[in-house]
């Protein structure tokens, strides 16, 4: 089956790090990939998608590369700020899937000042 | 250019209930689809409606049904609600199934049975 594997969190940072979240999927086709982010309270955003192998998504200063060989998506941002703090779910579909989205158990990202 | 749209954005009900969520699609999309997300989980795909029609269901139970009008809004219907129902539900809208679009959420529906 399909399915998507997300790191632990929370991942607590420091205004301006480094932020990385892993992503990797198992798929029976050619799949889309998504990153979605929840802000409390709140429904998804999407935050950027790829759909095909070494396409590279960006959006607000957040990137991920679609790593066919690697099968991951993982999620990086270079100077992360307090208003980052949300819940990031990586995502896939899959063509004939009539865009069911499969997600990631969801990453909660925690910023401090 | 208004998003997605869903009412009521709160909601409580009794077990053994039933429920109606309705929702609005972003402007110009044509596909609607419903997640439920349970407190601190990911959304579980529940189905999707293209031309009216349900083109794939989740593994939810019957008593979740749903319908999509001309105008490609939407309805959620739960019958014979249970505590366990009680979850966020999201409305996503997209573009003929949204494989290459991309899916635009609503900020949902929180439905408390008690």
């Amino acid at each position: 089956g399909n399915s998507v594997t997300q790191m632990e969190g929370p991942v607590t940072l420091s205004e301006e790090a480094f932020l990385t979240i892993n992503c990797t999927y198992t798929a029976t086709g050619y799949p889309s990939l998504f990153w979605y982010v929840q802000y409390p309270g709140e429904g998804l955003q999407l935050l950027l998608k790829a759909t095909k192998a070494d396409d590279k998504g960006s959006n607000k200063g957040f990137e991920a590369t679609y790593r066919k060989e690697t099968t991951s998506f993982h999620l990086e941002k270079g100077s992360v700020q307090v208003s980052d703090s949300a819940v990031y779910f990586c995502a896939l579909t899959l063509t004939d899937s009539w865009g069911k989205l499969q997600f990631g158990a969801g990453t909660q990202v925690v910023v401090t000042p | 250019d208004a998003g997605v749209t869903q009412s009521p954005t709160h909601l409580i009900k009794t077990r053994g209930q039933q429920v109606t969520l309705r929702c609005s699609p972003k402007s110009g999309h044509d596909t609607v689809s419903w997640y439920q997300q349970a407190l601190g989980q990911e959304p579980q795909f529940i189905f999707q409606y293209y031309e009216e029609e349900e083109r794939q269901r989740g593994n939810f139970p019957d008593r979740f049904s749903g319908h999509q009008f001309p105008n490609y809004s939407s309805e959620l219907n739960v019958n014979a609600l249970l505590l366990g129902d009680s979850a966020l539900y999201l409305c996503a809208s997209s573009l003929q199934g949204g494989v290459n679009y991309g899916y635009t959420f609503g900020s949902g529906t929180r439905l408390t049975v008690v």
